[in-house]
């Protein structure tokens, strides 16, 4: 177990539509980043955020947008689906070192 | 551009004998490496992590190689063990030069290793 949540665990909505993706980090850690892992692909940096203010951006459409609370926990918000937007998004947390730890993350279906 | 890369996908190895994974980076910029085990449904669990100072790091049965002049990184696990079976993915990162606590994570594709007993 490392520390780091997530919810839900599986998601099924329809193409469209939009939905939030929960993670609350490891206690003590203020950065929390989102990454998106697709069929046959590696898992793919979306965005970073560092004590509540974005710190980096990867590979993040725009019709995808996260934010983190003032209790450090982020939400990662997916709007307009599309099929193609299936995928696995884990969340990962770390102090100000390197190492990030993950969450079981959030298996997303679009039909 | 892939920028890590691992380019056995698959690994069988016999229970007892050495696990060897391995993972080429071409971006000059990364100096930290960490190696990550994934099974099925769950997310990546860290496993072992090196700093680009280092060009060895050793934790119990697992032991990353770092050759910086070749850009290549290796894991070791010895002695493998049936439990060890699952995807092994290399990532490495780069401090980003306006923000210390910016640390994305570069991926490779993985390698599904398979101890046999």
């Amino acid at each position: 177990d490392s520390g780091v949540t997530q919810t839900p665990k599986h998601l099924i909505t329809a193409t469209g539509q939009r939905v939030t993706l929960r993670c609350s980090p490891r206690s003590g850690d203020l950065s929390v980043y989102w990454y998106q892992q697709s069929l046959d692909q590696g898992l793919q940096f979306l965005i970073q955020y560092y004590n509540g203010e974005e710190r980096a951006k990867g590979n993040i459409l725009e019709r995808f947008s996260a934010q983190q609370f003032p209790d450090l926990h982020s939400e990662l918000n997916l709007s307009s689906l599309e099929l193609g937007d299936s995928a696995l998004y884990f969340c990962a947390s770390g102090r100000d070192t390197d190492t990030q730890y993950f969450g079981p993350g959030t298996r997303l279906t679009v039909l | 551009d892939q920028q890590v890369k691992q380019n056995s996908p698959s690994l069988s190895v016999q229970e007892g004998r050495i696990s060897i994974l391995n993972c080429d980076y071409t971006n000059s910029m990364f100096d930290y490496f960490l190696w990550y085990k994934k099974y099925p449904a769950e997310g990546p669990t860290f496993l072992i992590s090196i700093s680009s100072i280092k060009d060895k790091n050793e934790d119990g049965r697992f032991t990353v190689f770092l050759n910086k002049s070749a850009k290549h990184l290796s894991l070791h696990i010895v002695p493998s063990q049936p439990g060890d079976s699952a995807v092994y993915f290399c990532a490495a990162s780069a401090r980003w030069s306006d923000s210390g606590s910016a640390r994305q994570l570069t991926f490779g594709s993985g390698t599904q290793l398979t101890v046999l007993p």
